[in-house]
């Protein structure tokens, strides 16, 4: 059973510029949340899509965003990066919202 | 504010010993207690879940330990090996709302 798919693994951008992250959740999952991981903040929420509504959003400003597809896919995209934005970046699938969450590896996000 | 407050930041144990690992939470609507273990380069996996109506469970070497009065959890690593060298994440959920994080304890296990 394949796992949670996050593409790119590695991302080197320039301040100012917007960024798309994609997911792809364990088949038959319906629910995708996204994790802003850092040293400093640890795991912090950002917004969560259950059947491509989103359910649920962390406080992140509005230059955060996200979108679910009929597959099940997710995308996260940060427009006008900051360097404070340079963190892992991780998405997480269940089959139902937050209960046995299973993470993908993350995509490591460097603004420079 | 942080919702899940989780100690030690690191911890350094010797091969075979005993790992312990703490958090303490404040909503009493939180109903679903998990912890996650992270290897370098890699997301959070699951270790293992509590609710709380039980005080304690166990699998394999890890154990989890609930204090519903007091409002703490703990994570107990027995016969600690190099191999659970990584950081451990406790978690807090109430419904259907996000899972909640604390910030990590960093182990090192030791020969």
């Amino acid at each position: 059973k394949a796992g949670v798919t996050q593409t790119p693994r590695y991302l080197i951008k320039t301040r100012g510029q917007q960024v798309t992250l994609s997911c792809s959740p364990i088949s038959g999952h319906r629910s995708v949340s996204w994790y802003q991981q850092t040293p400093g903040q640890g795991l912090q929420f950002l917004f969560e899509y259950f059947s491509e509504t989103q359910r649920n959003k962390g406080n992140f400003p509005g230059r955060f965003s996200g979108r679910q597809f009929s597959n099940s896919r997710s995308e996260m995209n940060v427009s006008t990066l900051e360097l404070g934005d340079s963190a892992l970046y991780l998405c997480a699938s269940s089959f139902e919202t937050g209960i046995g969450y299973t993470f993908g590896s993350g995509t490591r996000l460097t603004v420079v | 504010q942080q919702q899940v407050k989780q100690s030690p930041q690191s911890l350094i144990v010797q091969k075979g010993g005993i790992s312990i690992i703490n958090c303490a939470y404040e909503n009493t609507a939180f109903d679903y207690f998990p912890w996650y273990q992270q290897f370098p380069g890699k997301g959070p996996a699951l270790l293992i879940a509590i609710r709380p109506d039980v005080s304690e469970k166990k699998e394999g070497r890890f154990t989890i330990s609930f204090n519903k009065s007091a409002k703490q959890f703990s994570l107990h690593i027995m016969d600690s090996q190099p191999g659970d060298s990584a950081t451990y994440f406790c978690a807090a959920q109430a419904g259907n709302t996000p899972l909640v994080f604390g910030k990590g304890t960093r182990l090192s296990v030791i020969a």
